[in-house]
């Protein structure tokens, strides 16, 4: 089964300044996608980035880029130029490209705080 | 356009009691999905309906739990006899393919 972890519950970082968030994953499939979800205080989930497996480019969206490393099974997110809107928890999540599963799995959550 | 709409926002019911969350998700979105969200046990999958194909249920905790997708769009999820670990937000999300699903904002249930 395919897991998700985010090895970091809470992170800091000063306004205007970059931070990186963690996320490793298991799996045995080749292709797959991975994303970010942000969920501020009014709890809506809102999609951040998306990647896709076979996609050497790493993506990029505005101030917020991650870093796709297949091979290590590993996928963080760097936000530049945090701003105070940025605080969040942040999830990490896997779909598998294909068949009859079609829910994501997520990590645990990292709280990001800005400070001003 | 309009994003995924869920409601009530909050609920709060007795223990014992029947409830029934609703979801209207994005209107062309053939796939739906319901999510538990829990202090305890972070974000669950519940239960995904894809088209006119069987859903997939075999997120649901147990048989007081069930959902159904009318007409394709709407969706209900029904917890039956409600028990205090019933309490959580619940998450609705829908998507056109597989590159993102979008959220609702959810309904917190509270079980007194």
């Amino acid at each position: 089964a395919q897991t998700v972890t985010q090895s970091q519950p809470e992170m800091s970082v000063q306004e205007a300044e970059t931070v990186t968030l963690s996320c490793t994953y298991d799996t045995s499939e080749s292709d797959y996608y991975l994303f970010w979800y942000k969920q501020p205080p009014s709890r809506q989930m809102i999609l951040v980035i998306r990647q896709e497996a076979y996609k050497q480019q790493n993506a990029t969206e505005n101030r917020f880029s991650v870093n796709f490393q297949k091979a290590a099974k590993s996928f963080s997110l760097k936000i530049s130029d945090s701003q105070l809107g940025d605080a969040a928890m942040y999830f990490c999540a896997y779909l598998g490209y294909g068949g009859s599963q079609g829910n994501l799995i997520f990590g645990k959550g990292t709280k990001l705080s800005v400070k001003p | 356009g309009a994003g995924v709409s869920q409601s009530p926002s909050n609920k709060v019911t007795e223990k014992g009691k029947d409830v029934e969350l609703r979801c209207d998700p994005i209107s062309g979105h053939t796939a739906l999905y319901w999510y538990r969200q829990s202090l305890g046990q972070g974000l669950e999958f519940l239960i995904y309906f894809q088209g006119n194909s069987a859903p997939d249920k075999s997120g649901l905790p147990s048989d007081r739990f069930s959902a159904e997708r009318t007409g394709g769009s709407v969706s209900t999820l029904t917890i039956q006899r409600t028990q205090q670990e019933d309490s959580a937000v619940y998450l609705c999300a829908s998507s056109s393919d597989r590159s993102g699903q979008y959220f609702g904002p959810g309904t917190r249930l509270t079980v007194t």
